[in-house]
């Protein structure tokens, strides 16, 4: 069974602290992306690999970074994380680069930053 | 560029009603065209995909019809249920977008009471 799973469901950070979300997929996928869901807006992709140690900026990279050091692991960072960082973070793996590629969707991690 | 547009919610319905949820789209190439489901607490799940214009995608009692000629997706089901009740995302992919990168729409909550 397709499995993505997300270190925390749940994270509380502080203004200005590096922030770490770490997303694992156990498919053998080539392709890992990170969205951020915010009401009214739907999901909006931060960031996205297509390979171990590549990674191409989405619609919304600014303040976030990412690392695909393995295959099945993708990190998404918050340098300095700011209020407007609060949101719920959405890991997903799909396997091709086809137009009818499924994507596979971790449980997600709701973030607050205060 | 790229967009997806979807009927506000919240929708609510009694359970044995029609469900509709409008979806039209913009994209430059040919798309695919998806959607997506989000159960309370958990990530996004793929309900239905349609790859070409006229194609019809149906799961679990739901169908959409792929319309080129008017740029929509709707959702449809002829007799929803209250384990129903979700947050569903339109969502497209197109070739302009780089591979299987999706667009999604704001997503429409539904609720279905008994």
């Amino acid at each position: 069974d397709v499995k993505v799973t997300q270190s925390s469901r749940y994270l509380v950070k502080r203004t200005g602290e590096k922030v770490f979300l770490e997303c694992v997929q156990d498919m053998d996928h080539e392709n890992m992306f990170w969205y951020r869901q915010d009401p009214g807006l739907g999901l909006r992709l931060i960031y996205f690999s297509y390979d171990v140690k590549m990674k191409e900026k989405g619609d919304i990279p600014e303040g976030y970074s990412v690392s695909r050091e393995k295959k099945e692991r993708f990190s998404l960072i918050l340098e300095s994380a700011s209020t407007n960082q609060t949101s719920m973070y959405l890991c997903a793996s799909s396997p091709e680069r086809t137009l009818t590629d499924t994507q596979y969707f971790g449980p997600g991690t709701r973030l607050t930053v205060l | 560029g790229d967009s997806v547009t979807q009927m506000e919610g919240p929708v609510t319905l009694s359970e044995e009603a029609f469900l509709t949820i409008n979806c039209t789209y913009t994209a430059t190439g040919y798309p695919s065209l998806f959607w997506y489901v989000q159960y309370p607490g958990e990530g996004l799940q793929l309900l239905l995909k349609a790859t070409k214009a006229d194609d019809k995608g149906s799961n679990k009692g739901f169908e959409a019809t792929y319309r080129k000629e008017t740029t929509s997706f709707h959702l449809e089901k002829g007799s929803v249920q209250v384990s129903d009740s979700a947050v569903y995302f339109c969502a497209l992919s197109d070739r302009g977008g780089g591979g299987n990168k999706l667009t999604f729409g704001t997503g429409t909550q539904l609720k279905v009471e008994l």
